[in-house]
């Protein structure tokens, strides 16, 4: 069965940092670019960053650039998101995704990250 | 950045109706828009790719049109398990941003 499982959310200051995984099960992680999306609480989606399947290319929403690193490590089938500099507005569930370079399929089931003195 | 929009944001359906959303782009994405079905709760689910290709196991009362700017997702006959929240996602150029959905509940 194809699975994406996040971990690695919590509770942490503002100014504070985070490292988020997701671990793959049932295909070939390194034949799929790999993608983070998030969700405020009550709110929409919002696409945050994604990564091909060699890591050679990355891309970020803007609002993340500077303060956020997705990476890969396709030998464990392991997608991570460093989260640097956290606000009050990074606050939101965060799902990882895979599927083709233009559709997301499947999703994890997402992790909670607050950020909240 | 391609900004999405959708409409309405939310409506009322009872069981059995025919229910269209549309999702509109602020510049031409060629066909490169999809849908994406969540529930309460629950990680996003694909439903339509590439504008009208209908994801493997999802029913096909499910269908989607469209190119360019304009788009529709259409549910032919609304089944108890479609009241959910309806996102159309752009993966024309990056960042690949989402429309702020459409919510579909119980008339």
């Amino acid at each position: 069965e194809v699975q994406l499982v996040e971990s690695g959310g919590g509770l942490v200051q503002p100014g504070g940092s985070l490292r988020l995984s997701c671990a793959a099960f049932g295909f070939t992680f390194s034949n799929y670019w790999m993608t983070w999306v998030r969700q405020a609480p009550g709110k929409g989606l919002e696409w945050v960053a994604n990564i091909k399947q060699d890591g050679s290319e990355k891309y970020y929403v803007d609002s993340v650039k500077g303060r956020f690193t997705i990476s890969r490590d396709n030998a464990k089938s392991s997608l991570f998101l460093q989260m640097n500099s956290l606000r009050a507005e990074d606050t939101a569930v965060y799902y990882c995704a895979s599927g083709s370079t233009y559709w997301l399929d499947p999703w994890g089931q997402g992790t909670l990250v607050t950020v909240s003195s | 950045d391609i900004q999405m929009t959708q409409s309405p944001s939310s409506l009322s359906a009872s069981i059995g109706d025919r229910v269209t959303i549309t999702c509109r782009a602020s510049q031409s994405i060629s066909s490169y828009l999809n849908w994406y079905q969540q529930k309460l709760g629950k990680a996003p689910k694909l439903l339509v790719y590439a504008a009208s290709s209908l994801r493997t196991g999802v029913p096909s009362r499910f269908s989607g049109s469209g190119s360019g700017t304009d788009f529709t997702l259409t549910i032919s006959s609304l089944q108890p398990e479609d009241f959910a929240t309806y996102y159309c996602q752009q993966s024309y150029s990056t960042p690949f941003t989402f429309g702020p959905g459409t919510k579909v509940d119980i008339k």
